[in-house]
C-alpha cells in the first residue's frame, strides 16, 4: 500500500527556516517523480516543486531560489528545504506521487507551516 | 505561465442533480487536463486524467470531457458524498491548479 507521511512543519519567524521531510512505504522514491504541493489557509493548491525520478528539479516561481526540493534514496523519503520564508509561505505543504510529469495520483496527509512574528 | 479558471466557484444542488464545473485554460492545453476532489481537512483525490479518462476505483457518475482551452466535469446524480471542493490542473507545462468549485449542499 502507498502511504506518504510529511513531517517538520511548525511556526517559524520570517526570514527564518525549515526542512520538510516526507516518508514513503510501498513505492520507491528515486523511481518516481515526486512533488510538494502547498495549500494557503482557505485557499486553493499551488504546485510547488518537482524532482524526476532522473534527478531533474523544477521550482514555482513564487518559491524559486529560496527552496530546495531534494531525496534521500536509502531512507526512501522526499525533502523540501526552505529557507528566507516570508509570511505568503503560511500553508498545508503535502508531498504527492506523481504519475511521470502529470497528475498527482497519491497524496500525503500535509504539514502546516505558519510564518509568523 | 497557464493561468486556470473555473466556474462557478460555489455551487449549491441537492442529492440527485447533475452537476456540471467548468473549467478554462489561458492557453489550450490539448488533452492534459486533470480533476481532483477535496474534503475538509483532507487531502485532495485525484478523479479524471487526460480530461476524458475515470482514475481507477472512482464512481462512473463522474465524467470529464473537453480539450484545448475548455474542459468539464460532470457529475451525472450527485450523491452525499460528493459534497466537496473540485480543481481542475494543467500539466501541459508544468502544474497549474484552478481556483476550485466548492459544490454544496442547497
Amino acid at each position: 500500500e502507498v502511504q506518504l507521511v510529511e513531517s517538520g512543519g511548525g511556526l517559524v519567524q520570517p526570514g527564518g527556516s525549515l526542512r520538510l521531510s516526507c516518508a514513503a512505504s510501498g513505492f520507491t522514491v528515486s523511481s518516481n517523480y515526486m512533488s510538494w504541493v502547498r495549500q494557503a489557509p482557505g485557499k486553493g493548491l499551488e504546485w510547488v516543486s518537482v524532482i524526476y525520478s532522473g534527478g531533474s528539479t523544477y521550482y514555482a516561481d513564487s518559491v524559486k531560489g529560496r527552496f530546495t526540493i531534494s531525496r534521500h534514496n536509502s531512507k526512501n523519503t522526499l525533502y523540501l528545504q526552505m529557507n528566507s520564508l516570508r509570511a505568503e509561505d503560511t500553508a498545508v505543504y503535502y508531498c504527492a506521487r506523481m504519475e511521470m510529469a502529470t497528475t498527482f495520483d497519491y497524496w500525503g496527509q500535509g504539514t502546516l507551516v505558519t510564518v509568523s512574528s | 505561465d497557464i493561468q486556470m479558471t473555473q466556474s462557478p466557484s460555489t455551487l449549491s444542488a441537492s442529492v440527485g442533480d447533475r452537476v456540471t464545473i467548468t473549467c478554462r485554460a489561458s492557453q489550450s492545453i490539448s488533452s492534459w487536463l486533470a480533476w481532483y476532489q477535496q474534503k475538509p481537512g483532507k487531502a485532495p483525490k485525484l478523479l479524471i486524467y487526460k480530461a476524458s479518462s475515470l482514475e481507477s476505483g472512482v464512481p462512473s457518475r463522474f465524467s470529464g470531457s473537453g480539450s484545448g482551452t475548455e474542459f468539464t466535469l460532470t457529475i451525472s446524480s450527485l450523491q452525499p458524498d460528493d459534497f466537496a471542493t473540485y480543481y481542475c490542473q494543467q500539466y501541459n507545462s508544468y502544474f497549474t491548479f484552478g481556483p476550485g468549485t466548492k459544490v454544496d449542499i442547497k
